[in-house]
């Protein structure tokens, strides 16, 4: 069965290094994957879209990569601030599944002055 | 300009009732998700309307039913509700049509509690 593995262990990182969380996949070929961020009692608020056929995509501090080959992205936050402490989490969809998302369960981060 | 709509914010239910959650898109925005989240599965999806027409429909039972108006505002049903319905209903607009992808932006939800 199609599975996404996300760290379940937070994250937690000093004020200004660079955070990397991890999206592991099996069972799927996505045609697209996107980046999510989650505030407690919030809904998930949209922070990045990489297609299968890109390798890398940028905006301000953060980066994704997506290796179709490996079955993974993995997501930075450079320069890391307190403000960056959230859940983050990733999500796939293929041309099977039409237009839904496919949720990992999301990494904490936690960014510690 | 405004973003996700979601009503009401709050709702506790007895068992065995039926309930309704609205949710109004991002104006301009023709796609309309529907997500349950909980502690223990996550996001999980639950349908997607696109001008007034269900496209995809995720692995939840007849209970949970929804649609999508002219106005593209959306609504989602639970008849005979149980206690493990209780979770974060979310609904998420696009600009998804026909063949292009776009990230959703996601309403603040509504919080359901049945006891």
């Amino acid at each position: 069965s199609q599975k996404i593995e996300q760290n379940s262990e937070a994250l937690n990182i000093q004020e200004g290094k660079t955070a990397t969380l991890t999206c592991n996949y099996t069972n799927y070929s996505p045609a697209y994957l996107q980046w999510y961020r989650q505030d407690p009692g919030r809904g998930p608020v949209f922070l990045l879209l990489i297609r299968e056929n890109e390798k890398e995509k940028r905006k301000e501090r953060l980066k994704v990569t997506f290796d179709t080959t490996l079955k993974q992205s993995l997501f930075h936050i450079t320069a890391s601030q307190p403000a960056d402490s959230a859940t983050y989490l990733c999500a796939l969809a293929s041309p099977n599944s039409g237009y839904a998302l496919n949720f990992g369960k999301g990494t904490s981060l936690l960014v510690t002055p | 300009k405004a973003g996700v709509t979601q009503t009401p914010r709050y709702l506790i239910k007895t068992r065995g009732q039926q309930v309704t959650l609205s949710c109004s898109p991002i104006s301009g925005h023709r796609s309309v998700s529907w997500y349950q989240q909980t502690p223990g599965q996550g996001l999980q999806f639950l349908f997607e309307y696109f001008s007034e027409t269900q496209r995809n429909k995720g692995n939840f039972p007849g209970r949970f039913s929804g649609r999508q108006f002219s106005n593209s505002r959306s609504e989602m049903n639970v008849s005979t509700l149980e206690l493990g319905d209780s979770a974060l209903y979310l609904c998420a607009s696009s600009l998804a049509g026909t063949g292009e992808i776009y990230g959703y932006t996601f309403g603040s939800g509504t919080r359901l509690t049945v006891v």
